[in-house]
């Protein structure tokens, strides 16, 4: 069974540029997170949709991030404009009930 | 609202050596818990889980957890570390089926 897939896997900009990260769940899972880790925190999450909706974005910050899914299986999550606080590892997982599979994750570097 | 303190941010052993994580949650209702692993430039794995029943919960890898209500404590354990234990480890707690609540990680060091 193939796992959760993120590319890019490293990316650096430069603060006020913007960036997009995506990701493909495992096959048939319907719900899918977006986490951000930062170094030496656990992941916070970001965003969570069941399908292509979204089921609870009350940690992104809205200003500036924000995240679709499409056609209820891949997803994509922008940064616009980033900032120097947003260098982080950003997870995305996907779920059985009680069971989240989680991506390699894209270690993002804001210079 | 739910929490969970991982109070080690460190832990040295040596191989072969056993090996205890600690886990303290608050939670005003019944929840869930966690074990993940997330070795370099990795995601994260899932250890072991305790949903309901057995309070000693096993995992993979020779990992078991011990639920324990009364300290709001589920530590992690392992009779006999390897090198390849090295890694960090999340706890983390749900309140329903599927949103997870991580700790800040300990990050086991094991030395040959």
């Amino acid at each position: 069974e193939a796992g959760v897939a993120q590319s890019p896997r490293y990316k650096i900009i430069e603060k006020r540029q913007s960036v997009a990260f995506w990701c493909n769940p495992i096959s048939g899972h319907a719900t899918l997170y977006w986490y951000q880790q930062i170094l030496g925190q656990g992941p916070k999450l970001l965003i969570q949709f069941q399908n292509n909706g979204v089921v609870d974005d009350s940690q992104l910050p809205k200003d500036r991030f924000s995240a679709e899914r499409l056609k209820g299986v891949d997803s994509t999550l922008k940064i616009q404009p980033a900032k120097l606080e947003d260098s982080a590892v950003y997870l995305c997982a996907s779920s059985l009930p009680f069971e989240q599979y989680f991506g390699p994750g894209t270690r993002l570097t804001v210079t | 609202a739910q929490s969970v303190t991982q109070l080690d941010s460190q832990v040295p052993v040596f191989e072969e050596a056993p090996v205890e994580l600690r886990c303290n949650y608050s939670s005003s209702v019944s929840v869930y818990l966690f074990w993940y692993v997330q070795y370099p430039n990795q995601g994260l794995q899932l250890l072991l889980k305790y949903l309901s029943g057995s309070t000693l919960v096993k995992g993979i890898n020779g990992f078991e957890a011990e639920f324990n209500k009364s300290q709001t404590s589920f530590h992690l354990r392992k009779p006999s570390v390897h090198i390849s234990d090295t890694a960090e480890y999340f706890c983390a707690v749900s309140p329903n089926t599927d949103k997870l609540i991580f700790g800040t990680g300990t990050r086991l060091q094991v030395f040959p």
